[in-house]
């Protein structure tokens, strides 16, 4: 298996356009993760999902923020307006195939926003 | 809320030198704990994990970290650091009741001096 994939891994962006980050979860995991990285806040959850279905959305900012899933081999997160604040690493992890708690998260290689 | 601290935000160790970098969670239930390392630019990589068992648990590259229940810690060590151990990493708590996700520490930015 190729892993998480993201895309894109870099994206710079002007202020005010919308902006969709994309991500693979590894084929069989059944929980989906967004995070966002920076330096000030460090890794922080943004939304997940189980089984397409979003269970918990709490660390999302903004309703400028979205997330789907449509299906299992596919996620997006979008940002519309974008702002300059949202420049950040975003991460998509995936981990599951049992549903228990006692497996770890494989993270993507992220997608680094930046809005000028 | 649950929370996950790290002792030190930025370690710098001379290669050959002994590592400690300490991990306190705030959860009195079942826990699942991680370290995870973060690369220069690349994404985070699962180091070692702890689910039940040996507190003492060993992962990849030489690392090992002890589970110590009473001091809801979850330090993580190497006893001789190389270059190329410099990166940022991270503790992991996953709390059982509290659904699936992963709650991270600030993260240590460690650097190996050759």
């Amino acid at each position: 298996d190729a892993g998480v994939i993201q895309s894109p891994r870099h994206e710079v962006t002007e202020m005010g356009q919308e902006v969709t980050l994309r991500c693979k979860p590894i084929s069989g995991h059944d929980y989906l993760f967004w995070y966002r990285q920076t330096m000030m806040r460090g890794l922080e959850l943004l939304i997940y999902f189980n089984n397409n279905v979003p269970i918990d959305d709490s660390g999302m900012p903004e309703d400028r923020f979205s997330a789907k899933m449509p299906n299992a081999s596919f996620s997006t997160l979008k940002i519309q307006p974008s702002e300059p604040r949202d420049s950040a690493v975003y991460f998509c992890a995936s981990k599951g195939g049992t549903g228990g708690y006692g497996t770890e998260a494989f993270f993507g290689q992220g997608t680094r926003l930046t809005v000028v | 809320a649950q929370s996950v601290s790290q002792h030190n935000h930025h370690v710098i160790l001379s290669e050959a030198a002994s590592l400690e970098l300490g991990c306190n969670y705030s959860y009195g239930g079942t826990v699942n704990l991680f370290w995870y390392v973060q690369y220069p630019g690349q994404h985070l990589q699962l180091l070692l994990k702890y689910f039940s068992g040996d507190p003492l648990v060993k992962g990849i590259k030489g690392f090992e970290a002890e589970f110590i229940k009473s001091k809801f810690s979850f330090n993580l060590r190497k006893p001789s650091v190389q270059w190329s151990d410099t990166a940022e990493y991270f503790c992991a708590v996953n709390l059982d009741n509290y659904g699936q996700n992963f709650v991270f520490g600030p993260g240590t930015r460690l650097s190996v001096l050759p």
